[in-house]
């Protein structure tokens, strides 16, 4: 069973810092890995999706990037902000048929920057 | 757009009480799914479905029952509630099923909270 952990559960910052948040994944055979963020009370919202055969994706501060072999992503903020306070969770599939429809979600990282 | 809209936002049951938690797309997706979130659990696929009359249990299935006449809704039923059910629940939905190479991103609803005394 694909299993996903992020690390570290919390992270709290000083506005202006970049910072790298971490996914790893147990199952290599992916076809997606997709980075959400949560806000207390709400849904997650999609912030990046990477495809297996691509290494990085970019979105304003935002670049995430994967390495599929060694089962392992960051998501990469720039010059943190106030507003970018939120859970940020990370998700994978597999390629194996029997896992058709079933995407695995990390725990989630609390980032909290501080002005 | 309105994306996904999941309705009711609150809801308080008693034990035993049935209801549906109702989902809705209007992004013609073909993949839509319920997902629960306790604290310390993360989140738990509950059912999905990958087309239009096609379910599929996930990770929590009991309890729960659904079905998808249409492309558009994929409504979530507890049959006869209990404590144990209280929750956030989540819908989603994405172009195509994750484990395809099209799914596309997964889009989530506002989420609905039950609780169940």
């Amino acid at each position: 069973k694909q299993e996903v952990t992020q690390i570290p559960a919390a992270l709290s910052v000083p506005e202006g810092e970049n910072l790298v948040l971490n996914c790893s994944f147990t199952d290599s055979a992916i076809y997606n890995l997709q980075w959400f963020r949560q806000d207390p009370g709400k849904g997650l919202t999609s912030l990046l999706l990477i495809q297996s055969s691509q290494r990085e994706q970019t979105s304003g501060r935002l670049n995430a990037s994967l390495d599929k072999s060694s089962g392992r992503s960051t998501l990469y903020i720039a010059a943190s902000q106030p507003g970018d306070s939120a859970t940020y969770l990370c998700a994978v599939d597999t390629d194996r048929g029997s896992t058709l429809g079933r995407l695995y979600f990390g725990r989630g990282t609390q980032l909290t920057v501080w002005p | 757009n309105a994306g996904v809209t999941q309705t009711p936002k609150f809801q308080v049951l008693k034990t035993g009480q049935s209801m549906t938690l109702q989902c809705a797309q209007d992004m013609n997706h073909e993949y839509m799914s319920w997902y629960r979130q306790d604290p310390g659990m993360g989140l738990r696929l509950i059912h999905y479905s990958v087309g239009a009359g096609i379910t599929d249990q996930g990770e929590v299935p009991n309890g729960y029952n659904v079905s998808r006449s249409t492309t558009e809704d994929f409504p979530l039923r507890l049959l006869s509630a209990a404590p144990s059910q209280t929750s956030v629940y989540f819908c989603a939905s994405s172009y195509e099923a994750p484990g395809t190479a099209n799914t596309g991103e997964l889009f989530f609803g506002e989420g609905s909270r039950l609780t169940v005394l």
